[in-house]
């Protein structure tokens, strides 16, 4: 079956650690984006990317970090520097890539990052 | 700036109708998606509209009015199983979507 798959669903992190959430499609979608959720407010971009090997920052992208080395995987970072990291994180693809109609979203089902 | 109105929260019943509305500002306009989301979980598709006017799918409609910024959705025969967040979301001039807050919709039997 094709979908995004996000790992892990809930992760727990000390004050000052890095962690990396995985974000793998096999839908053969060009694009692939990070968002943020939190109560009450409407997703937030971190980073987006078209293509491979290129990505951009989205609207809150400040102490966050990604890659794009595969069509299939757009890991996040989110670093030390992220000063409120405790969110509910989505990762979403959709078929095109380049500067148009971008289409629709499928997303996957979410990372919960809690930051003791 | 660019902005989504939509209500926090909306009650219905079992079996009745109910409308989400959503007003928008944005820069530039691509159309405007609608999203179900069950709490914890991923948001889905639910509709896009892109001209004026009514598009109908099953149980749900969406409605849009470019030249007021502004879409609603519709539920008909509701059922428990609807019971979530509705996320109203345009496209601005970048196909970027801006996301509104969310409705959260519970129903009552």
């Amino acid at each position: 079956d094709g979908g995004i798959t996000q790992s892990p669903k809930y992760l727990f992190r000390k004050e000052g650690q890095n962690v990396t959430l995985s974000c793998e499609q096999n839908l053969n979608h060009d694009a692939m984006y990070w968002y943020r959720q939190d109560p009450g407010q409407g997703l937030r971009l971190i980073y987006y990317s078209q293509i491979v090997n290129d990505f951009q920052k989205g609207d809150i992208a400040e102490g966050y970090s990604v890659s794009r080395e595969k069509k299939e995987s757009f890991p996040l970072t989110v670093t030390s520097a992220q000063k409120n990291p405790t969110a509910f994180y989505l990762c979403a693809s959709s078929i095109y890539g380049v500067a148009g109609v971008t289409g629709e979203l499928f997303f996957g089902e979410g990372s919960r990052l809690t930051v003791l | 700036g660019q902005n989504i109105d939509q209500p926090t929260e909306m009650t219905a019943t079992e079996g009745a109708i109910v409308q989400i509305n959503c007003t928008y500002q944005t820069s530039g306009f691509n159309g405007l998606f609608w999203y179900q989301q069950h709490a914890g979980e991923a948001p889905t598709f639910l509709s896009y509209n892109v001209l004026d006017g009514l598009e109908e799918k099953g149980r749900f409609s969406s409605f849009l009015s470019r030249s007021k910024g502004y879409s609603y959705l519709l539920l008909k025969e509701l059922q428990m199983k609807d019971s979530a967040s509705y996320l109203c979301a345009p496209m601005d001039s970048n196909y970027q979507l801006i996301w509104g807050a969310g409705t959260k919709l519970i129903i009552k039997p």
